[in-house]
């Protein structure tokens, strides 16, 4: 089965960029896409297809993938950022995988 | 807009059933394939179970293969999960989502969700 790793927390101060990892063997050759998810609510999708953000979305929230790692990215942060964060891939031998999930922090 | 609304959770006994449901509005039901996802307590998102438009094609994780059945009803724009022979690490909040883009490879829209809680 695929498996997509990231790192349980990532730390922050605010007006700072955040970088969050999602590793996967290959994952370069597959569309990633990653969710934030505060704590009560439903996950929204806050970039799909590696790097395109849905209408709502600020431009502050990129992606990108490449080789062995994707990388979520969230300029100038804010602390309304603050969210767990999961990346998603769909493989074929595993259907919809998550990641285990980013908590991000802005100290 | 789109809404998705889970019920049918609650705590249940070890080997015993329940079946959820998910009251869909704001889209054309009918067009659109759904899933079940899950979420333990403090773990991370489980992808479980997928179904067609038509609610001719299933799929279903391993760890629920031939306990879980899913169905749909697009009269009553509504999805449902049924789960037996539960177990304790079913006890998740399940979420009913939208499958989305070119290879329905993402999750465009999620409900709030549902507790199911497996415990003697």
């Amino acid at each position: 089965s695929y498996v997509l790793t990231q790192p349980p927390s990532v730390s922050v101060a605010p007006g700072k960029t955040a970088r969050i990892t999602c590793g996967g063997n290959n994952i370069g050759s597959k569309s990633v896409h990653w969710y934030q998810q505060k704590p009560g609510q439903a996950p929204v999708v806050v970039i799909y297809y590696n790097s395109d953000r849905p209408s709502g979305i600020p431009e502050r929230f990129s992606g990108s993938n490449s080789g062995n790692t994707a990388t979520l990215t969230i300029s100038r942060v804010e602390v309304g950022d603050e969210a767990d964060y999961y990346c998603q891939v769909w493989d074929s031998s595993s259907d919809w995988v998550f990641g285990g999930g980013t908590t991000l922090t802005v100290l | 807009q789109v809404h998705l609304v889970e019920s049918g959770g609650g705590l249940v006994k070890p080997g015993g059933s329940l079946r959820l449901s998910c009251a869909a509005s704001g889209f054309t039901f009918s067009d659109y394939y759904m899933s079940w996802i899950r979420q333990a307590p403090g773990k991370g998102l489980e992808w479980v179970s997928y179904i067609s438009s038509s609610g001719t094609t299933k799929y279903y994780a391993d760890f629920v293969k031939g306990r879980f059945t899913i169905s749909r009803d697009n009269a009553k724009n509504s999805l449902y999960l049924q789960m037996n022979s539960l177990r304790a690490e079913d006890t998740a909040v399940y979420s009913c989502a939208r499958p989305s883009g070119r290879d329905l490879d993402f999750f465009d829209h999620w409900g709030q969700g549902t507790l199911v809680t497996v415990s003697s």
